[in-house]
């Protein structure tokens, strides 16, 4: 089946580590996204990719870095940097030419 | 850039009763909107999408939402709810913006359905 994953489902790091969250699909769609969710803060953006070996900031970038070396892959790495980054965390990805958005099953990072 | 608004952050009500889920986005020319649900722990499943045509969009489990272009509106309604129903709510729009583009969430709307 077609889809995306996100790994792993809970993490758990010490404050000052950096931590990298997973997100793969199958689906050949073109762009990545990965948004923050809080509660009561809906999702808000972190990074997206629309093509391979490019990414862009979103409204949230800083303390996170992204690569996107493959189509299907698009990994988030939480940096010492990011104040705050206990959170929930959503891959999702789009065609060009469709306008509807897939999800991962999203990953609970907890800094302790 | 393109934003949205729930107005709602919890909506309480009993089962099989009608609801009715509102979401405001800014004005653009053209628009595409979806409504999202997420069950705890859990990613976003698309609920329904207006992408053109008609205004009265059906989606999944009896939820249907009407675009509004005058009152930039795109509301989600279900004539009887049931426990199931209870979950988050978004409500999202497409945003063309700098030669990109991206979803615009709202802050989501919490629905419980109590028996």
């Amino acid at each position: 089946d077609g889809g995306i994953t996100q790994s792993p489902k809970y993490l758990f790091r010490k404050e000052g580590q950096n931590v990298t969250l997973s997100c793969e699909q199958n689906l050949n769609h073109d762009a990545m996204y990965w948004y923050r969710q809080d509660p009561g803060q809906g999702l808000r953006l972190i990074y997206y990719s629309q093509i391979v070996n490019d990414f862009q900031k979103g409204d949230i970038a800083e303390g996170y870095s992204v690569s996107r070396e493959k189509k299907e892959s698009f990994p988030l790495t939480v940096t010492s940097a990011q104040k705050n980054p206990t959170a929930f965390y959503l891959c999702a990805s789009t065609l060009q030419e469709n306008t509807e958005a897939f999800f991962g099953q999203g990953t609970r990072l907890t800094v302790v | 850039a393109q934003s949205v608004t729930q107005l709602d952050s919890q909506v309480p009500v009993f089962e099989e009763a009608p609801v009715e889920l509102r979401c405001n986005y800014s004005s653009s020319v053209s628009v595409y909107l979806f409504w999202y649900v997420q069950y705890p722990n859990q990613g976003l499943q698309l609920l329904l999408k207006y992408l053109s045509g008609s205004t009265l969009v059906k989606g999944i489990n009896g939820f249907e939402a009407e675009f509004n272009k005058s009152q930039t509106s795109f509301h989600l309604r279900k004539p009887s709810v049931h426990i199931s129903d209870t979950a988050e709510y978004f409500c999202a729009v497409r945003d063309f913006w700098g030669g990109s583009e991206k979803l615009v969430f709202g802050k989501g709307t919490k629905l419980t359905v109590n028996p």
